[in-house]
């Protein structure tokens, strides 16, 4: 697989559940990000690792949201005691850090929070 | 001033037709522009790469100007296969996040 895979695809929860998102980059990538996108919005900066290292995180994001990724290889993105307005899809991309920051995107996890 | 200004259209354009988008960013330290596309509940990909002495693929022409801090986009001849939603992308460098823009939806009419 020489894409960016994201799982699950699409999540329903209760208002108050937890969720988990997980993200496999391209394997020789050692950028990722997460980013989240409503409707008629363009992608709005979640955070982002440089290998296993969190290099920054956006500063509209509460204390219920947290991304981890071990060991520099996958992510995951986990969102806790889920909001209506947490409903979005949760695009994952990676890159190469070398040169232009080019971005390949996984397909996204729309999460629906009721 | 918002980081990024983007017109979100949208733009209602027959085939044919010429259409240019503009997106202006406040950030003098960024460093790298792109243009990305995404169609209707799809990823976002990348289009074109923006350079200062301007960039040409096919039918499609990026442009930056540093001094007016804005990153333009021009589509010649358009086809029904262009309508989708391009967004501006920014890089400052180092180890600085990447940004998008709102998007600006293009609807190529028949």
């Amino acid at each position: 697989d020489t894409g960016v895979s994201q799982n699950p695809r699409h999540k329903i929860t209760k208002r108050g559940q937890n969720v988990t998102f997980r993200c496999d980059p391209i394997s020789e990538h050692n950028r990722l990000y997460w980013y989240r996108q409503t409707l008629g919005q363009g992608p709005e900066f979640l955070t982002y690792f440089q290998n296993e290292a969190q290099l920054e995180k956006s500063r509209l994001l509460s204390d219920r949201f947290s991304a981890e990724r071990p060991k520099g290889s996958f992510s995951t993105l986990e969102i806790q005691r889920t909001e209506q307005g947490d409903s979005a899809m949760y695009l994952c991309a990676s890159s190469l850090n070398a040169g232009a920051n080019v971005l390949t995107f996984g397909a996204g996890s729309r999460l629906t929070v009721l | 001033r918002k980081e990024v200004e983007q017109d979100p259209g949208p733009f209602n354009v027959p085939e044919g037709a010429t259409v240019a988008f503009n997106c202006t960013y406040s950030n003098s330290a960024s460093q790298s522009f792109f243009w990305y596309r995404q169609d209707c509940r799809k990823e976002p990909k990348l289009l074109m790469s923006v350079y200062s002495s301007g960039n040409e693929d096919g039918r499609f022409t990026a442009q930056l100007n540093r001094a007016s801090q804005y990153i333009s986009l021009l589509i010649r001849d358009s086809k029904l296969s262009d309508s989708a939603t391009y967004l501006c992308v920014w890089d400052s460098g180092g180890y600085q996040k990447v940004t998008f823009g709102i998007g600006t939806k293009l609807q190529v009419i028949p």
